[in-house]
């Protein structure tokens, strides 16, 4: 069965890095999500895109993310500086037409020091 | 706006043992329903779907639940728990409008020997 995959698995960053985690889609996926859980807390939505642009984001996605689909395959989260609270797991996952569940990846753990 | 309420964080059952896990749903459209189960380090993976039809909805590993709209719930049951169920359990819901999912913030079930 088609997975989402998110690289790397853990990713450790000095504060005020930039850092950028990474997921490829399942291949006929249109809509694509970050979402994140701090360690103990339930898991919140970040932001969906679709059709090259962003359909919608929370009020967690502040102008120190940003998302791109540089290509055909990889969709990519990037915080230009981070903090110490952006710690957490961070979900990507992908979805086909509506109203098809979402499919989510095994995460990336980003730890900021 | 739309919410979900999971009043149990922990739920420990006896092996063999039959379990519900509750949930509890506001919103003011009709939406979708979901059950995701995250086991020890790993990431999210969709146990069942309620998107329409029967109000009774099968998903994998013998777990099945139950929409019920007037009392805004989707609880989820197992007639027989085995260790491997050992997991977090998040009941998630999305609005048919919007695309984002809101979760609730877990059931940890916990397998008694």
């Amino acid at each position: 069965e088609p997975e989402v995959t998110q690289t790397p698995s853990h990713q450790v960053t000095q504060m005020g890095q930039e850092v950028i985690l990474r997921c490829v889609p399942i291949s006929n996926h249109l809509y694509f999500y970050w979402y994140r859980q701090i360690l103990g807390q339930k898991v919140e939505f970040l932001v969906s895109f679709y059709n090259n642009e962003i359909s919608e984001k929370s009020e967690i996605f502040d102008d120190q993310f940003s998302v791109e689909r540089p290509d055909g395959s990889n969709f990519t989260l990037k915080i230009r500086s981070t903090k110490l609270e952006d710690s957490a797991m961070y979900f990507c996952a992908s979805k086909g037409v509506t109203p098809q569940p979402q499919h989510f990846g095994d995460g990336t753990r980003l730890s900021i020091l | 706006a739309q919410s979900v309420t999971q009043l149990d964080s922990q739920v420990p059952v006896f092996e063999e043992a039959p379990v519900e896990l509750r949930c509890n749903y506001s919103s003011s459209v009709s939406v979708y329903l979901f059950w995701y189960v995250q086991y020890p380090n790993q990431g999210l993976q969709l146990l069942l779907k309620y998107l329409s039809g029967s109000t009774l909805v099968k998903g994998i590993n013998g777990f099945e639940a139950e929409f019920n709209k007037s009392q805004t719930s989707f609880h989820l049951r197992k007639p027989s728990v085995h260790i491997s169920d050992t997991a977090e359990y998040f009941c998630a819901v999305r609005v048919n409008r919007d695309d984002k999912i809101i979760f609730g913030k877990g059931t940890r079930l916990h397998i008694l020997p």
